[in-house]
């Protein structure tokens, strides 16, 4: 079946700097990938949509200028976490779905960052 | 704005115990419903369903979709330890197929 990596699985940083996550569908191309954030003991919420060759899509209240979301190549999406701080701290996760309509989203497997 | 709900909240039971999980769903585009388990980390996929009607069985699972009532069930039979988990369901809602909008799910903890 189709697979999404995500990497780091966890990542540990102080705060002020910056945190890149990466998202690779491993065995389709998605032009879409989809970004969450999931607060403990909480739903998972979107946060933006990452279209290859062009400009995320963010959710309201999310900053664009924090979380930078890169789509560079059909297999390949990024977030990186801007001048984090603490309450950045949070487990992120990415998707995506192949191109056909009426297959299921796929799952990285999930970054849990602290920020310290 | 589209609206997923999920209820309980939360729920305890017994192992051997058989439970079931609600979904309704207040959307302008419905395409499809998808049921996820996450246990410690990234959600892991259950059930798609598009059509009313028709169950869909995955060993002690089942599941089935109501688009008059606007509603799925998630059943669960003869519960067991390993089933303890968060269970989210989410609806398709735009035209591509894309986007997912979650409903804020139900722990599950099934006790020995």
């Amino acid at each position: 079946g189709a697979v999404v990596s995500q990497h780091p699985s966890r990542v540990i940083c102080k705060s002020g700097t910056s945190v890149k996550i990466e998202c690779r569908s491993l065995d389709f191309q998605a032009t879409t990938m989809f970004w969450y954030r999931q607060f403990p003991k909480q739903s998972l919420m979107l946060m933006a949509t990452s279209n290859e060759g062009s400009k995320a899509t963010y959710e309201q209240g999310v900053e664009k200028d924090k979380f930078l979301i890169n789509h560079a190549s059909l297999t390949l999406s990024t977030l990186t976490v801007t001048s984090a701080h603490p309450e950045d701290s949070s487990f992120y996760i990415c998707s995506a779905r192949r191109q056909l309509l009426g297959t299921e989203a796929f799952f990285g497997q999930g970054t849990r960052l602290t920020v310290v | 704005e589209d609206k997923v709900v999920q209820s309980p909240l939360s729920l305890v039971v017994h192992e051997g115990d058989t439970v079931t999980l609600n979904c309704s769903y207040e959307v302008t585009n419905f395409r499809s419903l998808l049921w996820y388990k996450q246990e410690k980390k990234a959600p892991t996929f259950l059930f798609m369903l598009t059509s009313s009607g028709i169950e869909k069985k995955s060993g002690r699972l089942s599941s089935i979709l109501d688009k008059k009532e606007l509603f799925s069930i998630l059943n669960i039979t003869a519960t067991q330890t390993g089933d303890s988990a968060i269970y989210l369901c989410a609806v398709v809602v735009d035209n591509a197929g894309n986007m997912l909008t979650f409903g804020g799910g139900t722990r599950l903890m099934v006790k020995p």
